[in-house]
Order: C-alpha cells, then structure tokens, then sequence
C-alpha cells in the first residue's frame, strides 16, 4: 500500500492567491483528516470526513478555508485568498473505522509570502 | 471534553540514558490511547497504541500501559539513542468517534 498521498509537498505563493492542497486517502479507510501543525498553535485538527462526508469542521479558522471530498479516494482543503498567517505545514491523514489509529501522509509545506 | 496533557519539552538526554514522557487525560468513555512519533521533516506515524486499562503497547524498545486508575500512558525507553531524537505526540480515541484528540507533543533530542 502506497500510504496516504499528499500533493504537493511544498507550495510557495504571493498573498492573495488561492492554494489547493490534495490528499489521496489509503484505499478501503472511510476517514478522512486535515491537520494543520505551526509551531505557534501545534497540531490542529481542521475538518474530518466519514464516507466523503464531513462531520466537523469546527476546526477550519474562517470561511476563506473550505474542504472537499468528492469520492472516496480524493480530498482537496482550499484557502482563498490565501494570507501570509496561513503558513504551515498541511497534513491529510486517513483511518478505517474498523481500526483505531490514523495514517498520516507526508505532508504539504505552504508558505504564503 | 475528551483533552491529554503530556509534559513539555525539549527534553535532551545523552545516549542511552533512560526516557520518560509523562502523558495524562480526561475522556468520559474507555478511550482507545496512542503514542505517535513524527521525525524532523516527516508526518506523524504511529508508534504504538493500547486499547484497554491495563494493556501495554509496546514498539521499537518503547513501551507505555494504560493506566486507568491514574489515567495516564506514560512512555519509556530504557536506553535512548540518537536515531530517537523527534517529536512525540500522545493521543487518545473515544470508542464512539474517529477523530483523535492529540497532545501538544514533546520534542525529545538525544545526543551523542
């Protein structure tokens, strides 16, 4: 299994900008996570996804941040426009609700200058 | 609410000493309880887990027990090496959700 797939690893881009994070989940999880982790607030869980549905987004800052899930198999967290406090590093992780723990993908490095 | 409070580093010891992370929570059920490590660079990856009061995870020498009665998962390694230097995450699941509910982490550092 090739893990929990995260596109891309860094993202560099202007103030204003709008950045698309992609996330391919392990095949057969129903889970679906978006973490982001700064060194300022730590890991913080932003939206959770059951069945491509989604079930708490309580942690998604305001409403320039939006997330999706299409299928099973693809996710995407959207930030428009972007601002330079959004920096950090972006993380998707998936897990199966027959199992406990979650699977964490590489992560996405943004920077917003 | 469901919250786990872990000691705060950085915590740097010499090779091959002895570690210890404290890691406490509050949860209203019988949550599931996990120690995560994340490398420099990396994303977080999963270094053990228990599911019940009194079972031991154990992992890569490391190893913490569900204690229920101190609500606590401490982790310990007898003899630390360099290749342990990272970040530790504790983390406990109610039973009834997926999401997790991690600690603030702490960043242990070994030296040669």
């Amino acid at each position: 299994d090739a893990g929990v797939i995260q596109s891309p690893r860094h993202e560099v881009t202007e103030m204003g900008q709008e950045v698309t994070l992609r996330c391919k989940p392990i095949s057969g999880h129903d889970y679906l996570f978006w973490y982001r982790q700064t060194m300022m607030r730590g890991l913080e869980l932003l939206i959770y996804f059951n069945n491509n549905v989604p079930i708490d987004d309580s942690g998604m800052p305001e409403d320039r941040f939006s997330a999706k899930m299409p299928n099973a198999s693809f996710s995407t967290l959207k930030i428009q426009p972007s601002e330079p406090r959004d920096s950090a590093v972006y993380f998707c992780a998936s897990s199966s609700g027959t199992r406990h723990e979650q699977f964490f993908g590489p992560g996405t490095r943004l920077t917003v200058l | 609410g469901d919250s786990v409070t872990q000691m705060e580093g950085p915590v740097t010891l010499s090779e091959e000493a002895f570690l210890t992370i404290n890691c406490t929570y509050t949860a209203t059920g019988y949550p599931s309880l996990f120690w995560y490590v994340q490398y420099p660079g990396e994303g977080l990856q999963l270094l053990l887990k228990a599911t019940k009061a009194d079972d031991k995870g154990s992992n890569k020498g490391f190893e913490a027990t569900y204690r229920k009665e101190t609500t606590s998962f401490h982790l310990e390694k007898g003899s630390v090496q360099v290749s342990d230097s990272a970040v530790y995450f504790c983390a406990l699941k109610d039973d009834s959700w997926g999401k997790l509910q991690f600690g603030a982490g702490t960043q242990v550092v070994v030296t040669p």
